[in-house]
This record gives C-alpha cells, sequence and structure tokens, in this order.
C-alpha cells in the first residue's frame, strides 16, 4: 500500500495564482516526519520543512505555508502568489520507525508548472 | 559547508556492463540513502548505510549493491546493467539513525544512461 500519496500529477497555474499541492499519508506509528521537498530541472531535491507527528501547528514561510491535519492524515502545501520560479516536482515524505529503520517515503511528486 | 556531493554527474554505460556511483555525505552525518527515480516514477528506495553497515535496503534485485567507507562516504554498484536501470540515482545523508528528527539533504544525483 502507498504510504505517501500525491494525486495531483500535475498542476498548472499563471503567475500569482494560489496553488495547494495535497498530500496524504498512512501510517500506524505515533511518531513520525512528514516533509517536503523541491525538485527544480537541476535534479537535486530542496528541503523545504519538515514537521513531526506531535505538532499539528500550521507553517508559513513567506509565500509558503504548510497545514498539518492528523485527523484527515494529510500536509498539504500552498504557495501564495506563485512564481515561474516556483515551477518544479514536489515530493512529499513520510518517515516513520519501521524494525529500527528510518527511511523517507516518498510520494510520485506533482510537477508543478507557473505560466507568466 | 560542503552539501551531499555525487559523482560522476553523468555516466552511460551498456548493457551488461557494471556502474559505480559514489557519494560523499554532509560532514558529521553517518547515515547515507540511495533513491533511484526512474523516469515517470518517483523516488524508489534502494539502499540505506550507517556507521559504515548496511542497514536496510528497498525491492531491487542484488545486482544493487553497495558500501559505506569508514569517513562515511559511499558508493552505490550496479551489475549486469539492464536497459531500465536508466534513471538518476539520488543520494542523501542525515545526522543520526535513531532519532526522526533529522531531514535528509540530497545530493544533485548522477543521471545513469544505460544503452
Amino acid at each position: 500500500a502507498q504510504k505517501v500519496t500525491q494525486a495531483q500529477t500535475e498542476i498548472s497555474v499563471v503567475e500569482k495564482e494560489d496553488v495547494t499541492l495535497d498530500c496524504v499519508y498512512e501510517t500506524r506509528d505515533t511518531t513520525y516526519y512528514l516533509f517536503w521537498y523541491k525538485q527544480p530541472p537541476s535534479g537535486e531535491l530542496v528541503f523545504l520543512i519538515r514537521r513531526n507527528s506531535f505538532d499539528e501547528q500550521n507553517e508559513i514561510s513567506g509565500r509558503y505555508s504548510w497545514n498539518f491535519q492528523k485527523s484527515t492524515s494529510s500536509f498539504n502545501f500552498t504557495i501564495t502568489a506563485s512564481q515561474v520560479v516556483d515551477s518544479a516536482v514536489y515530493f512529499c515524505a513520510l518517515s516513520e520507525e519501521t524494525g529500527g529503520s528510518y527511511i523517507p517515503t516518498f510520494g510520485r511528486g506533482t510537477s508543478l508548472i507557473v505560466h507568466p | 559547508e560542503a552539501g551531499v556531493t555525487q559523482s560522476p554527474t553523468h555516466l552511460i554505460k551498456t548493457r551488461g556492463q557494471q556502474a559505480t556511483l559514489r557519494c560523499s555525505p554532509i560532514s558529521g552525518h553517518t547515515s547515507v540513502y540511495w533513491y533511484q527515480q526512474a523516469l515517470g516514477l518517483g523516488l524508489q528506495f534502494l539502499l540505506w548505510y550507517d556507521e559504515g553497515e548496511e542497514r536496510n535496503r528497498g525491492n531491487f534485485p542484488p545486482r544493487f549493491s553497495g558500501r559505506q567507507f569508514p569517513n562515511y562516504s559511499s558508493e552505490l554498484n550496479v551489475n549486469a546493467l539492464e536497459l531500465e536501470d536508466s534513471a538518476l540515482y539520488l543520494c542523501a545523508s542525515s545526522l543520526v539513525r535513531d532519532r526522526l528528527n533529522t531531514e535528509a539533504f540530497f545530493g544533485q544525483g548522477t543521471r545513469l544512461t544505460v544503452v
């Protein structure tokens, strides 16, 4: 079973629009971490945020904001006033304890295209 | 502080050959993860090394192997290359293995093309 689901394969918006990237996760652990990464065309994954399972406080960083809701097992990412430079593939990931290992499991990613 | 570095950036091999990919983690990081990102797919977990030992591996055949050196750098070897092994191979490192409050930092990847 897929542990991290990013149902949106591709999203296309026009610059200055707000856009939300969805992430739904599945885990039986009470302690776990959620992440968002950005992968620009260069290929390197850039870490954006980490959220632990005990902290449901939403976070805002500039134009980026994250909404973590344990009740719906979701960790959504919103970009406000999108810019062309936001065009990239965004990955949501889950890290949980499994037999002593802590391996990030990634969703399939959402490709965001921001048109000028 | 230097990030995770991978070499080579690009690698072209012929089917049946062997490929060796290298990764240097961030200084102080003891865990190294390898992922395969094939076209159209997400990141598939390959291997996890920590403190010089293989701690876990994903659902890949044994011809995918690797090791971690005393300086925590790592090598991924792919034997008997097949066309479907063509992918971006990403290496990541993190600080400790027994805490969940550390994120993995990624290198720029090695683009392996098998012809």
